[in-house]
């Protein structure tokens, strides 16, 4: 198994162009999560899905969309990069019904300048 | 709401010294605490974990327990090697409701050991 993959790595994006983070999972895990890291500020969730077609907000979901439509796939849009999005993102997954550990993929350091 | 609180760091130690970073908590409901380990650039992985009070987690020489009383949940190990060397993450999730599956972080504490 690949566990949890993201790409790209690395992304350097100007103010207002659009992007999407990609996010997939093949341990057949229902829920899934999006976290953007920043210093001294440990990980916040930005958005999360319980399962295919299902998707709520988390702590930080302004400036972020996300959708569901496979159980492998969670794809995190930007729909116009402002520097306070400057982050590292990490993408998440776990059983749905046992909440007790998630699984994290390598990250994507972005850069909005 | 729920938060977490872990000591200030950095924290440098040196090779076979003893280590402790607290970390005390904030719940609504019944959590399940973790500690999750982020090694220079790369992902979390979880640490250990304990799921009710006076549970006790362990792997890799690393220990906590889940103090209810003290709302805390402190990392420790006895001997610390050059390869323990990383960010430490406390945290929590709560079963039910709204924070279904949700794990609210502590800000982290970046650990480096010297030989």
């Amino acid at each position: 198994n690949a566990g949890v993959t993201q790409t790209p790595k690395f992304q350097v994006l100007k103010t207002g162009q659009s992007m999407t983070l990609q996010c997939a999972q093949d341990m057949n895990h229902e829920y899934m999560s999006w976290y953007r890291q920043d210093p001294g500020m440990g990980l916040r969730l930005i958005h999360y899905s319980v399962g295919a077609g299902i998707t709520d907000q988390g702590e930080v979901p302004n400036g972020y969309n996300v959708s569901r439509s496979t159980t492998e796939d969670f794809p995190l849009r930007l729909l116009s990069a402002a520097p306070s999005q400057t982050s590292v993102y990490f993408c998440a997954s776990s059983w749905g019904r046992v909440i007790h550990e998630q699984y994290f993929g390598p990250g994507t350091r972005l850069t909005v300048t | 709401g729920n938060s977490v609180t872990q000591m200030e760091g950095p924290v440098t130690l040196s090779e076979e010294a003893f280590l402790t970073i607290n970390c005390t908590y904030t719940a609504t409901g019944y959590p399940s605490l973790f500690w999750y380990v982020q090694y220079p650039g790369e992902g979390l992985q979880l640490l250990l974990k304990a799921t009710k009070a006076d549970d006790k987690g362990s792997n890799k020489g690393f220990e906590a327990t889940y103090r209810k009383e003290t709302t805390s949940f402190h990392l420790e190990k006895g001997s610390v090697q050059v390869s323990d060397s990383a960010v430490y993450f406390c945290a929590l999730t709560v079963a039910g409701g709204t924070s279904y599956g949700k794990l609210t972080f502590g800000q982290g504490t970046i650990l480096t050991v010297h030989p």
